[in-house]
């Protein structure tokens, strides 16, 4: 089984330019994560998919990042314009999510490594 | 929403040693808790996970062990190899289709 595949692998802009990361899950995953990993920190999430549709980005700045999953499978997420802060690694992430099926398990993507100068 | 703290932020351990991680939580609700293994340059991935309904899990030289009632779960490598060396994150979820809350992480080092 192919993992979660994603690019670029590495990122550096200036503050204030905009960026955007690509996400391709794991075949027939309905449910898609983008997470972002502060160095020295746990992952946080963003924002989960469940096929195309949003179920939670109530951790999402909304002032500056968007995502979208057209056709429930491909994910892209944007910021414009990028601070400083926003410096980190951000992970993809997907699961079978088939609600009532018993399967909580995740597989991450290797990640997008952002620096802003 | 959940918070989980996690113990100890690093970790160094003579090779063949166990090691122990401990991770707390604050969610009664939590009913899935993952542990993933992070080396560098590459993301987390699942090495263990235990159910609410299980009070320990053991795969061959890691095991977990859940007290629902304390809120607290950890992890146990033994026989520690050069391998093992990495960081180390427990998480906490609701279960299916809920978002994973992760600790701080623990960088674990074995000395050869």
């Amino acid at each position: 089984e192919a993992g979660v595949a994603q690019s670029p692998r590495y990122k550096i802009i200036e503050k204030r330019q905009s960026v955007a990361f690509w996400c391709n899950p794991i075949s027939g995953h309905a449910t898609l994560y983008w997470y972002q990993q502060i160095l020295g920190q746990g992952p946080k999430l963003l924002i989960q998919f469940q096929n195309n549709g949003v179920v939670d980005d109530s951790q999402l700045p909304k002032d500056r990042f968007s995502a979208e999953r057209l056709k429930g499978v491909d994910s892209t997420l944007k910021i414009q314009p990028a601070k400083l802060e926003d410096s980190a690694v951000y992970l993809c992430a997907s699961s079978l999510g088939d609600r009532g099926r018993f399967s909580y398990g995740y597989t991450f993507g290797s990640g997008t490594r952002l620096t802003v100068v | 929403g959940e918070n989980v703290e996690q113990h100890p932020s690093t970790l160094s351990v003579q090779e063949g040693d166990s090691a122990v991680i401990k991770c707390t939580y604050s969610d009664s609700a939590s009913n899935y808790f993952p542990w993933y293994k992070q080396e560098l340059g590459k993301g987390p991935q699942l090495i263990i996970d235990i159910r609410s309904n299980v009070g320990e899990k053991k795969d061959q030289r890691i095991a977990v062990t859940l007290n629902k009632t304390a809120k607290h779960f950890s992890l146990h490598i033994t026989e520690t190899q050069p391998e093992d060396s990495a960081v180390y994150f427990c998480a906490a979820s609701r279960g299916n289709d809920y978002k994973l809350s992760f600790g701080a992480g623990t960088t674990v080092t074995v000395r050869a």
